[in-house]
């Protein structure tokens, strides 16, 4: 069935640590891409996203994600973690072959940044 | 604040009842969408209507059913509740339709049935 991937269901760091969440995707066709968070006790926001062009995306909170077709993956990054990361972090896709704008989720990774 | 509101915020209502969710999307969207949130199933998308038309399904129960009003907010009704329809119900909104349009969402209802 075609999916959104995310492989760390929760992730553990230190302050300063770097961070890197993996994400894939099962759709064939052109998908636009994005990574949202969610902190304790907030609504969804979203932190980037891919729909053409470079294929390293820039975003809020010193956030950054590559997207490497060959590969059907996103993975988020962040060269550095602080405290205030702490939250639920989803990939999500809309698959643009369907004519419509629903967003797929991934499952989710809690990331815990420790101080 | 990402200017969609939802209410309630938490709502406990035991099973067989019939619940009532609301949500505004931000001034000037006409897109509103409904996500379900639950442990097991992960965020899924329910609905989507835009400018009072219903525009996309997922996966959405019979049980459940949706609209939106001429003033542009939206209701999401779910009936006949089953323990497994607590979950974070999650409203949110873009100001078109089209992919390239951001969904900026709402706080969220949390439904607890018992």
């Amino acid at each position: 069935a075609q999916s959104v991937s995310q492989h760390n269901h929760h992730v553990i760091l230190s302050e300063a640590a770097s961070l890197e969440l993996g994400c894939n995707y099962s759709y064939g066709g052109t998908v636009n891409l994005f990574w949202y968070v969610q902190y304790p006790g907030q609504h969804l926001q979203l932190l980037l996203k891919y729909f053409s062009g470079d294929p390293l995306v820039k975003g809020i909170k010193g956030f950054e994600a590559e997207f490497i077709k060959s590969k059907f993956s996103f993975n988020l990054r962040k060269p550095s973690v602080q405290w205030s990361d702490t939250a639920e972090y989803f990939c999500a896709v809309i698959p643009l072959n369907t004519g419509f704008q629903k967003l797929v989720f991934g499952t989710g990774t809690r990331l815990l940044v420790s101080p | 604040d990402s200017g969609v509101t939802q209410t309630p915020k938490h709502l406990i209502t035991a099973t067989g009842q019939r619940v009532t969710l609301r949500c505004s999307p931000r001034s000037g969207d006409l897109s509103v969408y409904w996500y379900q949130q639950s442990l097991d199933q992960g965020l899924q998308f329910l609905i989507q209507y835009y400018n009072g038309e219903e525009r996309a399904k997922g996966n959405i129960l019979e049980r459940f059913s949706a609209q939106q009003f001429p003033d542009l907010h939206s209701e999401l009704n779910l009936s006949s509740l089953e323990l497994g329809d607590s979950a974070l119900y999650f409203c949110a909104s873009s100001v078109a339709v089209g992919h390239q349009y951001e969904q900026y969402f709402g706080p969220g209802t949390r439904l607890t049935v018992t």
